[in-house]
């Protein structure tokens, strides 16, 4: 079985820039987060699909983060302008349902921002 | 905001030795789970312990909770270099979407 996507691994970009992720869940998985995760601390969620609507976006900065899930399936989040607090890994992962509890990861984005 | 705490924040051990992690949550909890991420990899879940459970075991792992506490501790034993990895405790407090939250992490070192 094939795990969680992630692309690009690796971005490096200047602040006030744009940047997007990609990630596309364990097939079958209904449910999808994205989590920021600083150096030395541990995951945050940003936001929680359930196929293609928005479960809890609670953290996610609005005025400048963006997530979608068109289809259901894979998923795209945006930084627009990304800022130097920005800098961080951005995890994706993916459960079956909202109510299974193992959440199961991709190996995430580690974003530079200068 | 972070929920649960672990402790200690870094452990260094020898082979074969066993590791104890700690964690500390607030608030009431459905269940607590423990995942491990390798350095510059995305994170595995280990096991799950439920809020009506005391103690926990897989294979090498043992995990016990202590509700009254709000605390769970996370054993690892004959440790391997293998297990070296940052150790996160993530509590589950229910409600309609399951959410996971994660402390700061134990960052484990086992030497050969």
């Amino acid at each position: 079985e094939a795990g969680v996507a992630q692309s690009p691994r690796y971005k490096i970009i200047e602040k006030r820039q744009s940047v997007a992720f990609w990630c596309n869940p364990i097939s079958g998985h209904a449910t999808l987060y994205w989590y920021q995760q600083i150096l030395g601390q541990g995951p945050k969620l940003l936001i929680q699909f359930q196929n293609n609507g928005v479960v809890d976006d609670s953290q996610l900065p609005k005025d400048r983060f963006s997530a979608e899930r068109l289809k259901g399936v894979d998923s795209t989040l945006k930084i627009q302008p990304a800022k130097l607090e920005d800098s961080a890994v951005y995890l994706c992962a993916s459960s079956l349902t909202s109510e299974q509890e193992t959440q199961y990861f991709g190996p995430g984005t580690r974003l530079l921002v200068l | 905001s972070q929920q649960g705490e672990e402790d200690p924040q870094a452990l260094s051990i020898q082979e074969g030795e066993n590791a104890t992690m700690n964690c500390s949550y607030k608030t009431s909890i459905n269940n607590l789970q423990w995942y491990r991420q390798n350095s510059g990899r995305g994170l595995v879940h280990l096991i799950l312990i439920r809020s009506n459970e005391r103690e926990k075991h897989s294979g090498r792992l043992r995990v016990t909770l202590d509700t009254s506490k709000k605390s769970s501790s996370l054993l690892i034993t004959a440790s391997r270099a293998a297990d070296t990895a940052s150790y996160f405790c993530a509590t589950n407090s229910g409600g309609s979407n399951y959410k996971l939250t994660f402390g700061k992490g134990t960052l484990l070192t086992v030497n050969p």
